[in-house]
């Protein structure tokens, strides 16, 4: 089966700019995942998708990031505006369901720098 | 929220020999799951060993779970240089949905 898809795989924008990243999860998976991955740290969690309703968007930040999966299927997450820090990989994951006991399978990540 | 906290943050070996890393956590748990990354791309799930299990055992991986200590271990025998990663564990918190990961440890392989 293909695998999480996500777009672009680089990019490089300016700081107070806006940059979208798109993903598309694997064929009949319910639940998405958006993670931030600061080089050199682990995974953290950015907004989880059941369908098309937000599951945990606590670590969000809000003020600048957004995020939807409108019709429950490929989801966008979008930073406007960007900051330094936000340089980091973007990684998105699916799920069968949101149950304990399932596989989270990854993409590859998109990679932003800001500068 | 739950976060698992792995030890070493780096392991370096020679090709061959067993490599082995430790993961501690704080609260009760419904699975723990540890996954791999190599440098540059997204993560790939490993195994995952539920609460009630003490051992399981995948090809040459080995995850143990002792769950009075809190605390994980995964072994990796007989180690190549394919294997070097790094290598995260991700205490799965009985309340809540969320599956968060620790800081990662750096397995480097050398042939």
């Amino acid at each position: 089966e293909a695998g999480v898809a996500q777009s672009p795989r680089y990019k490089i924008i300016e700081k107070r700019q806006s940059v979208a990243f798109w993903c598309n999860p694997i064929s009949g998976h319910a639940t998405l995942y958006w993670y931030q991955q600061i080089l050199g740290q682990g995974p953290k969690l950015l907004i989880q998708f059941q369908n098309n309703g937000v599951v945990d968007d606590s670590q969000l930040p809000k003020d600048r990031f957004s995020a939807e999966r409108l019709k429950g299927v490929d989801s966008t997450l979008k930073i406007q505006p960007a900051k330094l820090e936000d340089s980091a990989v973007y990684l998105c994951a699916s799920s069968r369901d949101g149950s304990s006991g399932n596989t989270i399978y990854f993409g590859e990540g998109s990679w932003l720098t800001v500068v | 929220s739950q976060q698992g906290e792995e030890d070493p943050q780096a392991l370096s070996i020679q090709e061959g020999e067993n490599a082995t890393m430790n993961c501690s956590y704080k609260t009760s748990i419904n699975n723990l799951q540890w996954y791999r990354q190599n440098s540059g791309r997204g993560l790939v799930h490993l195994i995952l060993i539920r609460s009630n299990e003490r051992e399981k055992h995948s090809g040459r991986l080995r995850v143990t779970l002792d769950t009075s200590k809190k605390s994980s271990s995964l072994l990796i025998t007989a180690s190549r240089a394919a294997d070097t990663a790094s290598y995260f564990c991700a205490p799965k918190e009985t309340s809540g949905s969320r599956l968060t990961f620790g800081e990662g440890t750096q397995l480097t392989v050398n042939p």
